[in-house]
């Protein structure tokens, strides 16, 4: 089966111009999470979808990001407008249904690199 | 200081060596889980120990928990130059399944 698919791998942009991020989980995996590494820190969470539900954006930074769900399949996270310390490294990662057997198990997508000049 | 903090930030040995890693949290939690990054790669899970478990094997990993002491150590055995990576330690709390907390991580380099 196909993996996590994030597009683009990488994206250069000006601060003040916008990005969208996709994600494709899983096929089948009502669980889709999003997670950044900022240079030089950890692993954050950013937020959780059960379908196309928001469960949890508690680590949504601030209000220049936005993640949709539409129709439960893939997800999009927009950063409008970009500043210089949104660079770093975008992850998505996707699971089974809460109660299917593996449901802890997060599958992560390669990530998407941002660069923010 | 963060949940999840892994020890050492880097480590670097000869191949057939054995590398352990450690890493230590602040909260009570579910199960903490160990995920390896190749350079310009996702993060690739490579195993999940319960709260109420004390160790647990797959293949050449081997990981501790020590809930009293809230840390855990991911033992690799007869390394690989393949082993190269990052590793990373993630914690769920309660209720929290999926909102994973990591660590900075442990950048292993096997050499050959």
């Amino acid at each position: 089966e196909a993996g996590v698919t994030q597009f683009p791998s990488h994206s250069v942009i000006e601060k003040g111009q916008t990005v969208t991020l996709r994600c494709d989980p899983i096929s089948g995996h009502d669980n889709l999470y999003w997670y950044r590494r900022v240079m030089g820190k950890e692993i954050k969470f950013l937020l959780h979808f059960v379908k196309e539900s928001k469960q949890d954006e508690s680590g949504m930074p601030n209000n220049r990001f936005l993640a949709e769900r539409t129709g439960g399949t893939y997800s999009t996270l927009k950063v409008q407008p970009a500043e210089l310390e949104d660079s770093g490294v975008y992850f998505c990662a996707s699971s089974l249904g809460w109660g299917a057997v593996g449901a802890n198990v997060l599958t992560f997508g390669a990530g998407s690199r941002l660069t923010v000049l | 200081s963060q949940q999840g903090e892994e020890d050492p930030q880097a480590l670097s040995i000869q191949e057939g060596e054995n590398a352990t890693m450690n890493c230590s949290y602040k909260t009570s939690i579910n199960n903490l889980q160990w995920y390896r990054q190749n350079s310009g790669r996702g993060l690739v899970h490579l195993i999940l120990i319960r709260s109420n478990e004390r160790e647990k094997h797959s293949g050449r990993l081997r990981v501790t928990l020590d809930t009293s002491k809230k840390s855990s150590s991911l033992l690799i055995t007869a390394s690989r130059a393949a082993d190269t990576a990052s590793y990373f330690c993630a914690t769920d709390g309660w209720g929290n399944a999926g909102k994973s907390t990591f660590g900075d991580g442990t950048t292993l380099t096997v050499k050959p």
